[in-house]
């Protein structure tokens, strides 16, 4: 069965870097695109980024460009979210998730998630 | 970037009475590229609903979903005590793919 397990969260200060990771089973990875979301505590889902099945292509929601990087090895069954300059707004659970679509592109709504991991930045 | 809004915040309903959730986007949604889910508290969100009306695997028929253009609505005919949840809608016909803010659906 599919599964999505994040890690890499924690309590971070302001300004610094975190990264996530999702290891994933069940299918093949390398033939699917990813995302991440995020949800903030007692808010709702909020889309981060997705990444095509070779990486080639990333897309990110317009509050995240230049401090967060999608990223994949799928060598390693491993979806990545380098978290840079961090801020006290992006604290939340973020979940990784598989893309609805096999192949060449990706459809942009997930079908798995995984339970998430909470980042939490404050001094 | 395309932006969703859900109503009501809160629906208040008794088991076995239908619930209309309503999701109207801010520009057309292009080929009703939209997806409906639910979540629990301390779960992850469960796919409902893709193409604004067909069910994904697994869902039972009392979840229907219907719309196009800029007015969707998710139906579930017959409340089960399982289906009090938080209902979000998502659109993925352009990037940035977007969440609606959610619809707490409670047991009145």
């Amino acid at each position: 069965q599919v599964q999505l397990v994040e890690s890499g969260g924690g309590v971070v200060q302001p300004g610094r870097s975190l990264r996530l990771s999702c290891a994933a089973s069940g299918f093949t990875f390398s033939s699917y695109g990813m995302h991440w979301v995020r949800q903030a505590p007692g808010k709702g889902l909020e889309w981060v980024a997705v990444i095509w099945y070779d990486g080639s292509n990333k897309y990110y929601a317009d509050y995240v460009k230049g401090r967060l990087t999608i990223s994949r090895d799928n060598f390693e069954n491993t979806l990545y979210l380098q978290m840079n300059s961090l801020r006290a707004e992006d604290t939340a659970v973020y979940y990784c998730a598989r893309d609805s679509r096999y192949g060449d592109y990706v459809r942009g709504f997930p079908d798995y998630w995984g339970q998430g991991t909470l980042v939490t930045v404050s001094s | 970037e395309i932006v969703l809004t859900q109503s009501p915040g809160t629906l208040s309903l008794s088991p076995g009475e239908r619930a209309t959730l309503s999701c109207r986007a801010s520009q057309s949604v292009s080929s009703s590229y939209l997806a409906w889910y639910q979540q629990k508290p301390g779960q992850a969100p469960r796919l409902l609903i893709y193409g604004a009306s067909s069910r994904a695997t697994g869902i039972p028929d009392r979840f229907s979903g219907s719309g196009s253009g800029t007015d969707f609505t998710l139906s579930i005919s017959r409340l089960e005590p399982e289906d009090f949840a938080v209902y979000y809608c998502q659109q993925y016909g352009s990037s940035p793919y977007t969440f609606g803010q959610g619809t707490k659906l409670e047991i009145k």
